[in-house]
Order: structure tokens, then C-alpha cells, then sequence
């Protein structure tokens, strides 16, 4: 089945130390989202890409990076990964740029900092 | 900036009746407001789309209202069932492919 896969699906990463979560999909869509959930909180969106096109939300700290390398993968860059950003991390996809598209989400990645 | 407001407290109903969530809004009308429902360690699932020239939509056991004076929407669930028991998250979404979303109300359906 087309599919949004979200590796791993818990990640424990060391305060300060680099880590990389990676998002596919088999589903051919141009944009691809990643949003951060904390417990009992609304997804938040920190990014999206329209095919190569990267769109940062204004609040989204500088920690955070991405990368989308082709159509199929995205990825995730947390550059110093400090308590306040253990989360459940969402990618997402949809189908093409314009409304009246709803967003197919992956099982999320559950970050820990230690 | 837009905020989405939904009830924190949970929703406890007995099976059978009829489930009603609220989605409140604040500023700018969106162009479309969508229902997923998120269940524990999992991703959002898509429910239902409605437009904003659109006032209800439905689909099975599921009902969206869309009130843009009252800058809300209301999501029915008929003849619940436990298995229905999730958090329901609305998305709202104007420029391009942007969805923002609300915190979710956790509904409990008791047999």
C-alpha cells in the first residue's frame, strides 16, 4: 500500500548530540510537511517543502533543519537537541500545491533526550 | 496569527449516542477546515474536508457543520461506538498547502 514511513519509530538521542529522522513516501506527492506534537498539544507545523521549494515557519528555531533530496525521501536535522525538544516528530504528505487536499501522515518518530 | 481552539477536556458519552465536537477559530476565515482523528503513539488520520461555501458534509456515522460567521465547526459522530474512542483534531488550511491544527478533544465511548 502507498504509504508515509517515518524511521525510526523511537529515537534516544544525548543533549547536544546531532540527530537525523527520515521521512518517505510511495504516495508521489509534491509536498511534504514536518510538524513537532507534544503530549495533549496541537501538531506544529515547523516546515514544508513544495517539491524542492523549502518554506520555514517563522517559529521555527534555527536548530531545526531539513533536507528533501528527492521527491520520495525528507529528513529531519535536529543540530543540538536539547530537553525542550523531546516530541512525537510528524511528516506528512500532500498531493499537490493548491486546496482541497487533506494530509497523509506517518507514524511518527518519539524523540527522548537524555 | 490564527488561533484554533478545541475543548481540552475529554468527552465521555455512553455508546449509541450521538458524539459533538467543537472547532473554534479566531481572525481569518480558512478556505477549508478538515476532521482527522489521532489515536495514542499514532499519526493523524484524515476524516472529512469541508469548504467554506459548504454549511455540512457527511460521510457514514461522521458530520461536519461549517459556521464562518460563528467562525466555527461542529463534528458528529452518530450511534457511537467504543471503537470510535480517540482524540479528533481539527486542521485548518488557507495559503497553498499549509494545515494548521488545533489540540484535540479526546472522546471516551463507554459500552
Amino acid at each position: 500500500d502507498a504509504m508515509v514511513i517515518q524511521n525510526p519509530r523511537y529515537q534516544v538521542t544525548q543533549f547536544g548530540k546531532p540527530v537525523t529522522l527520515s521521512c518517505s513516501q510511495t504516495l508521489n506527492h509534491n509536498v511534504m510537511y514536518w510538524y513537532q506534537q507534544k503530549s495533549s498539544q496541537a501538531p506544529k507545523l515547523l516546515f514544508h517543502y513544495y517539491d524542492k521549494d523549502f518554506n520555514n515557519e517563522a517559529d521555527t528555531p534555527d536548530n531545526f533543519q531539513s533536507r528533501r533530496p528527492n521527491t520520495s525521501f525528507c529528513f529531519l536535522d535536529i543540530r543540538s537537541p536539547g530537553l525542550g525538544d523531546a516530541a512525537m516528530y510528524l511528516c506528512a504528505t500532500s498531493g499537490r500545491q493548491g486546496m482541497n487536499t487533506e494530509a497523509f501522515f506517518g507514524q511518527g518518530t518519539r524523540l527522548t533526550v537524555v | 496569527s490564527q488561533k484554533i481552539e478545541q475543548n481540552s477536556e475529554a468527552l465521555n458519552i455512553q455508546e449509541g449516542k450521538t458524539a459533538t465536537l467543537t472547532c473554534n477559530y479566531t481572525n481569518y476565515s480558512p478556505a477549508y477546515l478538515q476532521w482527522y482523528r489521532q489515536d495514542p503513539g499514532r499519526g493523524p488520520v484524515f476524516l472529512l474536508l469541508i469548504r467554506e461555501n459548504e454549511k455540512e458534509k457527511r460521510k457514514e456515522r461522521l458530520k461536519v457543520t461549517f459556521d464562518t460567521t460563528l467562525k466555527q465547526s461542529l463534528f458528529h459522530i452518530t450511534a457511537s461506538q467504543p471503537a470510535d474512542s480517540a482524540t479528533y483534531l481539527c486542521a485548518l488550511q488557507r495559503n497553498f498547502n499549509k494545515f494548521y491544527f488545533g489540540s484535540g478533544t479526546k472522546l471516551n465511548v463507554k459500552p
